[in-house]
């Protein structure tokens, strides 16, 4: 089926420094690419979706110069967090639309990011 | 305003009992709800749900879409300690594809 791989899974960075998030699509052409932020016990919330080639689109409240998004080929996409702050801890989680529509959307397994 | 519904928020059943997990949706251009299971990590696709009034199954797990009435349920038989999870349910809009979450409903399966 259908994968999409993470990393880092997880990271620990002081304030003040930047953070790549790389999410790859393994077997399939991720044509959309979705970036999701969780809080403990509290559902995903979308943050931005990127088109393989063009710019990202940014959800209301969600500062697009913060949180950088590239998604430069049909199987990569990367999500750099600028300037991190402990509020930027979070779950940060990629997910990918198969160009094809047969696999629904694929999850990447998860960054934890933790900001000190 | 788009928005997914599911109920009940969260709920506790001993094994072997069987569970119905409810998601209404109201969804501007709807194209397809799906279902996904959170444990630890990143939600794990269950199903995709596009054509109202046919049940999809997996082992123990099946779901199906009402379309005039905008809802799905998910239905799990005979619940495991390892159906323990958080169960999101999401509506499909518009042309972008974007996914409009429900909260989940946190399944509790004691043994």
């Amino acid at each position: 089926g259908a994968v999409v791989s993470q990393h880092p899974s997880w990271v620990i960075c002081k304030s003040g420094t930047s953070v790549k998030i790389e999410c790859r699509s393994l077997d399939f052409q991720a044509t959309t690419m979705f970036w999701y932020r969780q809080f403990p016990k509290q559902s995903l919330m979308l943050m931005a979706t990127s088109n393989e080639g063009s710019k990202a689109t940014y959800e209301q409240g969600v500062e697009k110069d913060k949180f950088l998004i590239n998604h430069a080929s049909l199987t990569l996409s990367t999500l750099t967090v600028t300037s991190a702050h402990p509020e930027d801890s979070s779950f940060y989680i990629c997910s990918a639309r198969d160009s094809g529509g047969r696999h629904g959307y694929t999850f990447g397994s998860g960054t934890r990011l933790t900001v000190v | 305003e788009d928005k997914v519904v599911q109920s009940p928020l969260s709920l506790v059943v001993h094994e072997g009992d069987t569970v119905t997990l409810n998601c209404s949706y109201e969804v501007t251009n709807f194209r397809s709800l799906l279902w996904y299971k959170q444990e630890k990590k990143a939600p794990t696709f269950l199903f995709m749900l596009t054509s109202s009034g046919i049940e999809k199954k997996s082992g123990r797990l099946s779901s199906i879409l009402d379309k005039k009435e905008l809802f799905s349920i998910l239905n799990i038989t005979a619940t495991q300690t390892g159906d323990s999870a958080v169960y999101l349910c999401a509506g499909n809009a518009g042309n972008n594809r974007k996914l409009i979450w429900g909260l989940g409903t946190s399944l509790g399966v004691n043994p």
